[in-house]
């Protein structure tokens, strides 16, 4: 059964800290590994992973894959107070319909 | 564009009512998915779909029914809900092929009393 996990379950910092969110997984079938951010609805998709060691980049941002230990992570730098939300990654594997396995999330909480 | 929506965005029921939950998107997707989400749980898959007319189970499929009889529609039903069922509903479509990028719906927030 696949599976995902990420830790921290939540995080406290200030504005401005660098803060690094973790998922680790475990699947029959990699085909992807995504991050989304979710604010107070409907989760917003960052990055789409494939290959080990390609860090996706944007803004702030940036995340890289490593297939071999099987983990992922997400770093935001110069945090800001609209960062505050959960952050979710998500593990595209086993079959071709797409399904997508969540971790449960971190909660990201910026202070101003 | 509206991109993923549904309907309704918030509902109350008691226990042994049932409801339908609306699903519609416009970005001419094959595949759809219902998720639920609870507290400390991230998001499940409850059915999906690959395609007009096609559904199947996902991991959580107990007291849940879907139809596709539209390409842009999907629809939960709950025939007879229960309180384990109080959740936040999510709906999600994809186009295919090698992106794995689902767009999801704002959600509906459902208590069942």
């Amino acid at each position: 059964e696949d599976k995902v996990v990420q830790s921290p379950l939540s995080l406290v910092v200030h504005e401005g800290d660098t803060v690094t969110l973790n998922c680790s997984y475990e699947v029959t079938n990699f085909r992807s590994l995504l991050w989304y951010k979710q604010e107070k609805k409907a989760p917003t998709f960052l990055f789409m992973l494939t290959s080990s060691g390609i860090e996706k980049k944007s803004g702030r941002l940036s995340s890289i894959l490593d297939k071999k230990e099987l983990f992922s992570i997400l770093n935001i730098t110069a945090t800001q107070t609209g960062d505050s939300a959960v952050y979710l990654c998500a593990n595209a594997g086993g079959t071709s319909y797409g399904k997508l396995t969540f971790g449960q999330g971190t909660i990201l909480t910026v202070h101003p | 564009n509206a991109g993923v929506t549904q309907t309704p965005k918030f509902r109350v029921l008691k226990t042994g009512q049932s409801m339908t939950l609306l699903c519609a998107q416009d970005m001419n997707h094959e595949y759809m998915y219902w998720y639920r989400q609870d507290p400390g749980m991230g998001l499940r898959l409850i059915h999906y779909s690959v395609g007009e007319g096609t559904t199947a189970k996902g991991e959580v499929p107990d007291g849940y029914n879907v139809s596709r009889l539209k390409k842009q529609n999907f629809l939960l039903g709950l025939e007879s809900a229960a309180p384990s069922q109080t959740s936040v509903y999510f709906c999600a479509s994809r186009g295919g092929g090698s992106s794995y990028e689902q767009y999801f719906g704002p959600g509906t927030r459902l208590t069942v009393t």
